[in-house]
């Protein structure tokens, strides 16, 4: 089955950048989404299309892709961001959706 | 405002069944897909599949095809998610969740946006 892979962690100090790589093999085919989970909360979409940001998600938050990799970058990172961060895809048939392994960030 | 309104928590056995609902207000409910996704304690998301509301149309996760069945009842606006075989690790919280953006309901065209509005869980609990 098709699989997409972040590191386990990342840590960031505030006010620093904070870069979350997401990769897969059918990434350059497929679009990439970005949720934030907060511990006991469910998930909220950050990102869509790789690059895309809802309405009312600050504008620190931004996606960019290359290749087979995809990466979501928190631009100033403040207290609150402290969270879980999935990407998510589909297999190159677009017919499966999948979550990649997670990446927690910490802010110290 | 747009919100997705879950069933509560259940406790099964092993074997048992489960059917988690999902009641959605605020908007159109059959021009806007709906995804499933659970959540094992300590562990990450995971995607079971999709609903289309108003064909009832499904795509399950090829890890659940054969034991997972969702459905719609659209005179209340409500989606559902069984799950048969129950295992001791299907314990999870399960989330519905609505895409973002609607489909076309006259072409059938479906396009993915992301998961934007998603309910707030039901945990499910398999124990003997």
């Amino acid at each position: 089955s098709y699989e997409l892979t972040q590191p386990p962690s990342v840590s960031v100090s505030p006010g620093q950048t904070a870069r979350i790589t997401c990769s897969g093999d059918a990434l350059p085919k497929q679009s990439a989404y970005w949720y934030q989970q907060k511990s006991g909360q469910a998930p909220v979409l950050v990102i869509y299309k790789d690059t895309e940001r809802p309405s009312g998600i600050p504008e620190r938050f931004s996606g960019s892709s290359s290749g087979t990799t995809v990466t979501l970058t928190i631009s100033g990172v403040q207290a609150e961001d402290e969270a879980d961060y999935y990407c998510q895809s589909a297999d190159t048939s677009a017919t499966y959706y999948v979550f990649g392994t997670g990446t927690k960030v910490t802010v110290l | 405002q747009v919100q997705l309104v879950q069933s509560g928590a259940e406790v099964k056995k092993p074997g048992a069944s489960v059917k988690v609902s999902c009641k959605a207000s605020g908007y159109t409910f059959i021009g806007y897909y709906i995804h499933w996704v659970r959540q094992a304690p300590g562990q990450g998301l995971e995607w079971m599949g999709w609903i289309n509301p108003n064909s009832g149309g499904t795509n399950y996760a090829q890890k659940f095809q054969g034991w997972v069945t969702m459905t719609r009842d659209t005179s209340i606006s409500t989606a559902y998610m069984e799950l048969s075989r129950l295992r001791s690790d299907d314990t999870a919280v399960y989330y519905c969740a609505r895409d973002q953006r609607p489909y076309d309901i006259l072409t059938g065209l479906y396009k993915y946006y992301g998961m934007d509005v998603w309910g707030q869980g039901t945990t499910v609990t398999v124990s003997s």
